[in-house]
């Protein structure tokens, strides 16, 4: 089943911080993050696959939690090209490869 | 290095009508997907194979067929379209469990 995103929607102004996060009701083989852009294709932004990792570049950073049920992306100081949709992406851990997203969480920020 | 390469970009069918999108990818990956993406509900996966000669269903695959005969690309078949299947489609490709590279989508009006 899909993995739950929230908050579905967000508005930020520039410079502010957010907070998405991803659930699993069981336990998770890896989590993808991508955005997408209004009419465009999601990008990767990053995989986690160990419990208690902690990624990022920039100022977006990622974390999975220790039982490899939820993660959380991070957005810090937030700038006007962040805007988007954030998807989560899920593998579990029957391995069947496959992936399913979440519904997305949307995000805008104003100047 | 093209990436993934989705055929046609546009496409408008009438009920009952069939059609095929072509996904080609040129990163030699085990690993492609097809999605469809509709406002609110995130990307569904539709079928998906994890290598040359396999296909497997996701999470939507009622209406749909695929085949991959050749490992570089996976095809999308729709034998009798519904108003139902006006959807953005996205093909992905992916040496799992990395970076999932997507094409650029194929938008399907079914009138």
């Amino acid at each position: 089943q899909q993995p739950v995103q929230s908050p579905q929607a967000v508005i930020l102004r520039e410079g502010e911080d957010a907070v998405i996060n991803c659930s699993s009701s069981k336990a998770l083989y890896s989590v993808h993050w991508y955005r997408q852009k209004h009419g465009e294709a999601p990008v990767f932004l990053m995989i986690l696959l160990k419990g208690g990792e902690q990624k990022g570049h920039d100022k977006i950073s990622a974390s999975f939690n220790e039982k490899k049920q939820q993660s959380s992306l991070y957005l810090t100081a937030s700038q006007l090209s962040y805007s988007g949709t954030y998807f989560c992406g899920t593998e579990w851990w029957d391995r069947d490869d496959k992936i399913i997203f979440g519904k997305g969480t949307r995000l805008h920020i104003l100047p | 290095n093209a990436g993934v390469t989705q055929t046609p970009k546009f496409r408008v069918l009438k009920t009952g009508q069939s059609m095929t999108l072509l996904c080609a990818q040129d990163m030699n990956h085990e690993y492609m997907y097809w999605y469809r993406q509709d406002p609110g509900m995130g990307l569904r996966l539709i079928h998906y194979s994890v290598g040359e000669g396999t296909t497997a269903k996701g999470e939507v695959p009622d209406g749909y067929n695929v085949s991959r005969l050749k490992k570089q690309n996976f095809l999308l078949g729709l034998e009798s379209a519904a108003p139902s299947q006006t959807s953005v489609y996205f093909c992905a490709s992916t040496e799992s469990p990395t970076e999932a590279f997507f094409g650029q989508g194929t938008r399907l009006t079914v009138v």
